[in-house]
């Protein structure tokens, strides 16, 4: 079955570095998203990427955070300088469609520890 | 704003005991719900999905959810659990946008 492939599957970094976080959706998947789950709190939705543009993001993802998705296949996360509360595992999906009735297919996440 | 309570945030059972974990959404019109398991360190898989139709929908590893519109709930449910079966596990909704929201997950312990 196809799937959501994300690297690094853990990554440490200090504070104030850059991290970016990488991820091939399904080959079919138009819609591209990334999620984060802080350790022990709820998975919480960051952005939604379509058509080689943000369609929607969470008050979450401020001007530290950054997509793109610079080939045919690959969508990246981009943090600029990282803080120790962007410390999660960070999880890339995608799907068919956005709208209702399609399934979002999620990766195995990428942790991310700054210290 | 679509919203998902997950009133449980530790269950233990007994190995071969069944299993019901809660969940109750807010939304104002039809909603798509879904449960993912998380096993620890690991990523988010899909048990399974109600979108329309049956309001009894069975999904992987022998779980199935009942959506019930009048109660707002999607409960999952198991009749034998398996020790393996032992991780965390969340109820998600989406309202026909692209964000899905999460509840705060319930984390399964088995023990023998």
């Amino acid at each position: 079955e196809p799937e959501v492939t994300q690297t690094p599957s853990h990554q440490v970094t200090q504070m104030g570095q850059e991290v970016i976080l990488r991820c091939v959706p399904i080959s079919n998947h138009l819609y591209f998203y990334w999620y984060r789950q802080i350790l022990g709190q709820k998975v919480e939705f960051l952005v939604s990427f379509y058509n080689n543009e943000i369609s929607e993001k969470s008050e979450i993802f401020d001007d530290q955070f950054s997509v793109e998705r610079p080939d045919g296949s690959n969508f990246t996360l981009k943090i600029r300088s990282t803080k120790l509360e962007d410390s999660a595992m960070y999880f890339c999906a995608s799907s068919v469609k956005g709208f209702s009735g399609n399934t979002i297919y999620f990766g195995e996440g990428s942790w991310l520890t700054v210290v | 704003a679509q919203s998902v309570t997950q009133p449980d945030i530790h269950i233990t059972v007994s190995e071969g005991a069944s299993l019901e974990l809660r969940c109750n959404y807010s939304y104002g019109a039809t909603p798509y719900l879904f449960w993912y398991v998380q096993s620890p360190g690991q990523g988010l898989q899909l048990l399974l999905k109600y979108f329309s139709g049956d309001t009894l929908v069975q999904g992987i590893k022998g779980f199935e959810a009942e959506f019930k519109r009048s109660q707002s709930s999607f409960n999952l449910r198991k009749p034998s659990v398996h020790w393996s079966d032992a991780a965390e596990y969340f109820c998600a909704v989406t309202g026909g946008y692209q964000k899905v929201t999460f509840g705060t997950g319930t984390k399964l312990q088995v023990i023998p």
